[in-house]
Protein backbone atom coordinates (compact mmCIF):
# COMPACT_ATOMS: atom_id res chain seq x y z
CA UNK A 1 0.00 0.00 0.00
CA UNK A 2 1.33 3.42 -1.01
CA UNK A 3 1.74 5.73 2.25
CA UNK A 4 0.21 8.32 0.48
CA UNK A 5 -2.97 7.29 -1.97
CA UNK A 6 -5.04 10.18 -4.40
CA UNK A 7 -6.97 8.83 -6.86
CA UNK A 8 -5.15 10.39 -10.26
CA UNK A 9 -8.12 11.71 -12.40
CA UNK A 10 -8.59 13.50 -14.61
CA UNK A 11 -11.01 15.07 -13.52
CA UNK A 12 -12.76 17.40 -16.27
CA UNK A 13 -15.22 20.41 -14.58
CA UNK A 14 -16.79 23.45 -16.09
CA UNK A 15 -15.28 26.87 -14.76
CA UNK A 16 -17.29 27.63 -12.17
CA UNK A 17 -17.63 24.61 -11.30
CA UNK A 18 -16.80 23.20 -7.23
CA UNK A 19 -14.05 20.31 -6.95
CA UNK A 20 -12.98 18.32 -4.40
CA UNK A 21 -10.22 15.61 -4.11
CA UNK A 22 -9.72 13.58 -1.47
CA UNK A 23 -6.41 11.87 -0.13
CA UNK A 24 -5.60 9.03 2.07
CA UNK A 25 -2.60 8.40 4.07
CA UNK A 26 -1.39 5.54 5.97
CA UNK A 27 0.76 6.43 8.96
CA UNK A 28 -0.84 7.36 11.56
CA UNK A 29 2.13 9.60 13.28
CA UNK A 30 1.87 12.01 10.30
CA UNK A 31 1.83 15.56 11.93
CA UNK A 32 2.73 17.86 8.45
CA UNK A 33 0.37 18.10 5.52
CA UNK A 34 -0.12 20.39 2.54
CA UNK A 35 -1.35 20.45 -0.73
CA UNK A 36 1.06 21.16 -3.67
CA UNK A 37 0.19 22.35 -7.32
CA UNK A 38 2.10 21.21 -10.49
CA UNK A 39 1.89 22.59 -13.75
CA UNK A 40 2.67 20.45 -16.66
CA UNK A 41 6.76 20.11 -16.58
CA UNK A 42 7.31 22.27 -14.17
CA UNK A 43 8.07 22.15 -10.57
CA UNK A 44 6.20 21.94 -7.67
CA UNK A 45 4.91 24.39 -5.46
CA UNK A 46 3.17 25.24 -2.65
CA UNK A 47 -0.47 25.36 -2.70
CA UNK A 48 -1.02 25.65 1.29
CA UNK A 49 -0.50 23.51 4.32
CA UNK A 50 -3.01 22.05 6.31
CA UNK A 51 -4.17 22.68 9.32
CA UNK A 52 -6.02 20.29 12.35
CA UNK A 53 -9.20 22.96 12.45
CA UNK A 54 -9.10 23.18 8.61
CA UNK A 55 -8.07 26.35 6.34
CA UNK A 56 -9.13 28.29 3.67
CA UNK A 57 -7.49 30.89 1.26
CA UNK A 58 -9.86 32.59 -0.97
CA UNK A 59 -11.11 29.92 -3.06
CA UNK A 60 -9.48 26.99 -1.89
CA UNK A 61 -10.19 24.98 1.23
CA UNK A 62 -7.99 22.12 2.91
CA UNK A 63 -9.76 19.96 5.15
CA UNK A 64 -7.65 17.13 7.85
CA UNK A 65 -9.26 13.94 8.99
CA UNK A 66 -7.01 11.98 12.02
CA UNK A 67 -8.95 9.79 12.69
CA UNK A 68 -10.01 8.66 9.06
CA UNK A 69 -6.29 9.30 7.69
CA UNK A 70 -7.75 11.48 5.07
CA UNK A 71 -7.30 14.80 3.57
CA UNK A 72 -9.35 17.00 1.20
CA UNK A 73 -8.82 20.11 -0.91
CA UNK A 74 -12.04 21.97 -2.43
CA UNK A 75 -11.22 24.45 -4.85
CA UNK A 76 -14.56 26.82 -5.39
CA UNK A 77 -15.45 28.77 -8.51
CA UNK A 78 -12.86 26.68 -10.51
CA UNK A 79 -11.11 28.74 -13.37
CA UNK A 80 -9.12 28.11 -16.68
CA UNK A 81 -6.16 28.87 -14.72
CA UNK A 82 -6.81 26.02 -11.98
CA UNK A 83 -5.89 23.39 -14.45
CA UNK A 84 -2.77 21.63 -13.21
CA UNK A 85 -1.78 18.37 -10.97
CA UNK A 86 -2.36 18.57 -7.12
CA UNK A 87 -0.11 16.72 -5.10
CA UNK A 88 -0.87 15.82 -1.42
CA UNK A 89 1.98 15.61 0.80
CA UNK A 90 2.49 14.34 4.00
CA UNK A 91 5.45 14.76 6.47
CA UNK A 92 6.69 12.71 9.65
CA UNK A 93 6.50 14.22 13.58
CA UNK A 94 9.43 15.88 13.35
CA UNK A 95 12.05 17.50 10.25
CA UNK A 96 13.63 14.63 10.28
CA UNK A 97 11.55 12.48 8.47
CA UNK A 98 11.55 13.67 4.77
CA UNK A 99 8.28 14.90 3.22
CA UNK A 100 6.42 12.04 1.21
CA UNK A 101 4.48 12.62 -1.92
CA UNK A 102 1.48 11.33 -3.67
CA UNK A 103 1.38 10.87 -7.13
CA UNK A 104 -1.30 13.69 -7.82
CA UNK A 105 -4.53 14.43 -9.36
CA UNK A 106 -5.02 16.07 -12.32
CA UNK A 107 -7.24 18.89 -12.51
CA UNK A 108 -8.94 20.25 -16.28
CA UNK A 109 -10.70 22.85 -16.22
CA UNK A 110 -12.94 23.50 -19.09
CA UNK A 111 -14.43 26.45 -20.90
CA UNK B 1 17.04 34.97 -10.37
CA UNK B 2 16.02 31.83 -9.33
CA UNK B 3 16.40 30.55 -5.55
CA UNK B 4 17.11 26.81 -6.44
CA UNK B 5 19.01 26.24 -10.01
CA UNK B 6 20.01 23.15 -11.55
CA UNK B 7 22.28 22.29 -14.28
CA UNK B 8 21.77 20.90 -16.69
CA UNK B 9 18.08 21.26 -17.90
CA UNK B 10 18.22 18.41 -19.86
CA UNK B 11 20.60 15.67 -20.43
CA UNK B 12 20.72 13.17 -23.32
CA UNK B 13 23.57 10.00 -22.20
CA UNK B 14 23.93 6.54 -22.80
CA UNK B 15 24.49 3.68 -21.12
CA UNK B 16 26.69 2.73 -18.66
CA UNK B 17 28.09 6.94 -18.83
CA UNK B 18 28.43 8.64 -15.57
CA UNK B 19 26.26 11.50 -15.02
CA UNK B 20 26.28 14.88 -12.36
CA UNK B 21 23.78 16.98 -11.81
CA UNK B 22 23.88 19.81 -9.55
CA UNK B 23 21.61 21.94 -7.57
CA UNK B 24 22.53 25.39 -5.90
CA UNK B 25 20.15 27.64 -4.04
CA UNK B 26 20.52 30.65 -2.67
CA UNK B 27 17.90 30.88 0.16
CA UNK B 28 20.29 29.82 2.59
CA UNK B 29 18.36 26.60 3.50
CA UNK B 30 20.18 23.81 5.46
CA UNK B 31 17.89 21.01 4.26
CA UNK B 32 17.98 19.95 0.55
CA UNK B 33 16.56 17.25 -1.54
CA UNK B 34 17.11 14.94 -4.62
CA UNK B 35 13.77 13.14 -5.92
CA UNK B 36 13.24 11.48 -9.31
CA UNK B 37 9.44 11.94 -11.08
CA UNK B 38 8.02 9.18 -13.19
CA UNK B 39 4.82 9.24 -14.81
CA UNK B 40 2.07 7.70 -12.15
CA UNK B 41 4.96 7.57 -9.80
CA UNK B 42 5.09 10.75 -8.47
CA UNK B 43 7.64 12.54 -6.88
CA UNK B 44 10.31 9.74 -5.17
CA UNK B 45 13.07 10.54 -2.53
CA UNK B 46 16.32 9.41 -3.60
CA UNK B 47 18.69 11.15 -0.83
CA UNK B 48 18.33 13.94 1.31
CA UNK B 49 20.49 16.68 3.36
CA UNK B 50 19.73 18.19 6.95
CA UNK B 51 23.70 19.84 6.85
CA UNK B 52 26.46 19.60 4.69
CA UNK B 53 27.82 16.56 7.61
CA UNK B 54 23.90 15.14 7.57
CA UNK B 55 23.08 13.28 4.42
CA UNK B 56 20.65 9.93 4.36
CA UNK B 57 19.53 7.60 1.48
CA UNK B 58 15.69 7.88 0.81
CA UNK B 59 13.30 5.69 -0.54
CA UNK B 60 14.80 4.74 -4.13
CA UNK B 61 19.29 5.73 -3.52
CA UNK B 62 20.09 2.61 -5.43
CA UNK B 63 22.48 3.73 -8.70
CA UNK B 64 22.71 7.07 -7.18
CA UNK B 65 25.32 8.96 -5.18
CA UNK B 66 25.38 12.16 -3.69
CA UNK B 67 27.56 15.19 -2.42
CA UNK B 68 27.15 17.99 -0.44
CA UNK B 69 29.73 20.29 -1.45
CA UNK B 70 28.54 23.62 0.83
CA UNK B 71 25.64 24.59 2.60
CA UNK B 72 24.09 25.80 -1.22
CA UNK B 73 25.02 22.83 -3.12
CA UNK B 74 23.82 19.53 -3.49
CA UNK B 75 24.99 17.45 -6.21
CA UNK B 76 23.61 13.88 -7.59
CA UNK B 77 25.55 11.44 -9.17
CA UNK B 78 24.64 8.36 -11.48
CA UNK B 79 27.76 6.48 -11.92
CA UNK B 80 26.86 4.26 -14.75
CA UNK B 81 23.67 5.00 -16.02
CA UNK B 82 20.71 2.92 -16.87
CA UNK B 83 17.84 3.60 -19.50
CA UNK B 84 15.12 3.00 -16.17
CA UNK B 85 16.78 5.93 -14.97
CA UNK B 86 15.10 7.93 -17.42
CA UNK B 87 12.93 10.69 -15.21
CA UNK B 88 12.36 13.99 -14.51
CA UNK B 89 14.80 15.08 -11.48
CA UNK B 90 13.68 17.84 -8.82
CA UNK B 91 16.12 19.34 -6.24
CA UNK B 92 14.49 21.09 -3.28
CA UNK B 93 14.94 22.85 -0.56
CA UNK B 94 13.53 23.66 2.91
CA UNK B 95 14.49 25.32 6.31
CA UNK B 96 15.32 24.07 9.23
CA UNK B 97 12.49 23.28 11.95
CA UNK B 98 10.17 21.77 14.56
CA UNK B 99 8.15 19.59 12.02
CA UNK B 100 8.42 19.94 7.87
CA UNK B 101 8.45 23.10 6.46
CA UNK B 102 7.88 24.47 2.71
CA UNK B 103 9.91 22.45 0.24
CA UNK B 104 11.35 24.75 -2.65
CA UNK B 105 11.84 23.03 -6.44
CA UNK B 106 14.04 23.83 -8.65
CA UNK B 107 12.84 23.66 -12.02
CA UNK B 108 14.11 20.25 -12.89
CA UNK B 109 16.74 18.12 -15.13
CA UNK B 110 14.91 16.06 -17.80
CA UNK B 111 17.46 13.10 -18.38
CA UNK B 112 17.13 10.19 -21.06
CA UNK B 113 19.38 7.72 -20.58
CA UNK B 114 19.23 5.77 -24.32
Amino acid sequence: RKEVEQDPGPFNVPEGATVAFNCTYSNSASQSFFWYRQDCRKEPKLLMSVYSSGNEDGRFTAQLNRASQYISLLIRDSKLSDSATYLCVVGGRTGRRALTFGSGTRLQVQP
Amino acid sequence: DADVTQTPRNRITKTGKRIMLECSQTKGHDRMYWYRQDPGLGLRLIYYSFDVKDINKGEISDGYSVSRQAQAKFSLSLESAIPNQTALYFCATSDQGEGNNEQFFGPGTRLTVL
